[in-house]
């Protein structure tokens, strides 16, 4: 099956430094998605990628969609406390309209320290 | 919002009894999910449905059946509980996103076997 290997697995930084993340897998994908998950929450959907080499921002957080469709990065610059949470990515391969089904990677800790 | 409740939010259970937990949405979606989350794994597919009584197999299906008998709701029984089966879990349903479709998660139901 598709494998998501996101790296880092965690990561301890000081207040305000820039963090970067990111997911490669074996297959291509048609979206690419990044999920933040707060402490005893749900995955909340923080950007979406859609095509090839598309590069997005929310915020202070800015996301890519690799030119080879098999890897993406999150970038989050001048991090906050409220950063902390485990993030996700997910790639999804649309079969038109009938394979929803998103592959997770096994996601990203994020500890910062005021 | 895609109001999707997830009941209980917790439960402590004896090893050996069955346990039911429900995912209930309010929007009319086709696609529903459950997931499980531990430590190292991320998140784990283990079964999901496509519509009403149209369910099949995620990744971690095994000692998992699920229901689907009304649009809204989505069912997921332990069928034996065991001390494995301690984790939280998770309900999404498929939604459109821009030109894809993305997951809206549930808050969790964090499941302890004693």
């Amino acid at each position: 099956g598709q494998q998501l290997n996101q790296s880092p697995q965690s990561m301890f930084i000081q207040e305000g430094e820039d963090v970067s993340m990111n997911c490669t897998s074996s297959s291509i994908f048609n979206t690419w998605l990044w999920y933040k998950q707060d402490p005893g929450e749900g995955p909340v959907l923080l950007i979406a990628l859609y095509k090839a080499g598309e590069l997005t921002s929310n915020g202070r957080l800015t996301a890519q969609f690799g030119i080879t469709r098999k890897d993406s990065f999150l970038n989050i610059s001048a991090s906050i406390p409220s950063d902390v949470g485990i993030y996700f990515c997910a790639g999804q391969l649309d079969f038109g309209g009938s394979n929803y089904k998103l592959t997770f990677g096994k996601g990203t800790l994020l500890t910062v320290n005021p | 919002d895609a109001g999707i409740t997830q009941s209980p939010r917790h439960k402590v259970t004896e090893t050996g009894t069955p346990v039911t937990l429900r995912c209930h949405q309010t929007e009319n979606h086709r696609y529903m999910y459950w997931y499980r989350q531990d430590p190292g794994h991320g998140l784990r597919l283990i079964h999901y449905s496509y519509g009403v009584k149209d369910t099949d197999k995620g990744e971690v299906s095994d000692g998992y059946s699920v229901s689907r008998s009304k649009t809204e709701d989505f069912l997921l029984t332990l069928e034996s509980a065991t001390s494995s089966q301690t984790s939280v879990y998770f309900c999404a349903i498929s939604e459109p996103l821009g030109p894809s479709y993305g997951y809206t998660f549930g808050s969790g139901t964090r499941l302890t076997v004693v």
